[in-house]
């Protein structure tokens, strides 16, 4: 079955110190994003990528850092320069760069800063 | 200012007691509304995309509605397994998504 794949789905950082999270689909989706969720708010953009190698800030891009080397993979990366980690991720894609044919969204990984 | 509104916060229904979510927006350009499921500790799941005014879509026990100004998710008859946080998101031209803080729904038995 084709869908988005979000590992781990819970990950601890240590103060200081960088953490990827992955983010693989498999829809032959063009475009792919990822959100924040905070309790209380809505989801927050944080980078998108409508094609391979080439990818645009978000609402709230501090503190982060993508890639997108492959059209299936979308990794996260979370700098030390993020002040306030800890927050429910979520990957989403679809099919044409616009979204008007609404997101697919993965599962969500929880950082925690410890 | 463009923003995306959802009430109430949180909803407890008795089994079988219909009841309806709203979604508000000021975003101009709209392109769609779209409504999600989301179960704790998953991410959110499609449910419907609405793209004007007058459109209406049905799922089992939902219905979305859609005005210039908001949108409705009824829930008529209601099971335990409903229990969920409903999100709204309005597309704008410009491919700029805005989400609402979602409506928390428990189903007592």
């Amino acid at each position: 079955d084709g869908g988005i794949t979000q590992s781990p789905k819970y990950l601890f950082r240590k103060e200081g110190q960088n953490v990827t999270l992955s983010c693989e689909q498999n829809l032959n989706h063009d475009a792919m994003y990822w959100y924040r969720q905070d309790p209380g708010q809505g989801l927050r953009l944080i980078y998108y990528s409508q094609i391979v190698n080439d990818f645009q800030k978000g609402d709230i891009a501090e503190g982060y850092s993508v890639s997108r080397e492959k059209k299936e993979s979308f990794p996260l990366t979370v700098t030390s320069a993020q002040k306030n980690p800890t927050a429910f991720y979520l990957c989403a894609s679809s099919m044409g760069s616009g979204g008007s044919d609404g997101y697919t969204f993965g599962s969500g990984t929880r950082l925690t800063v410890v | 200012e463009d923003q995306v509104t959802q009430s109430p916060e949180a909803l407890r229904l008795q089994e079988g007691e219909s009841s309806s979510l709203n979604c508000s927006y000021t975003v101009s350009g709209l392109r769609g509304l779209f409504w999600y499921r989301q179960d704790p500790g998953k991410g959110p799941e499609f449910l419907f995309t609405l793209y004007s005014a007058g459109e209406e879509k049905e799922k089992e026990r939902l219905k979305a509605t859609l005005t210039k100004k908001e949108s409705f998710l009824h829930i008529t008859a209601p099971k335990p397994e409903d229990s969920a946080t409903y999100l709204c998101a309005v597309l704008r031209t410009g491919n700029q998504f805005y989400f609402g803080t979602g409506t928390s729904l428990t189903v007592i038995p």
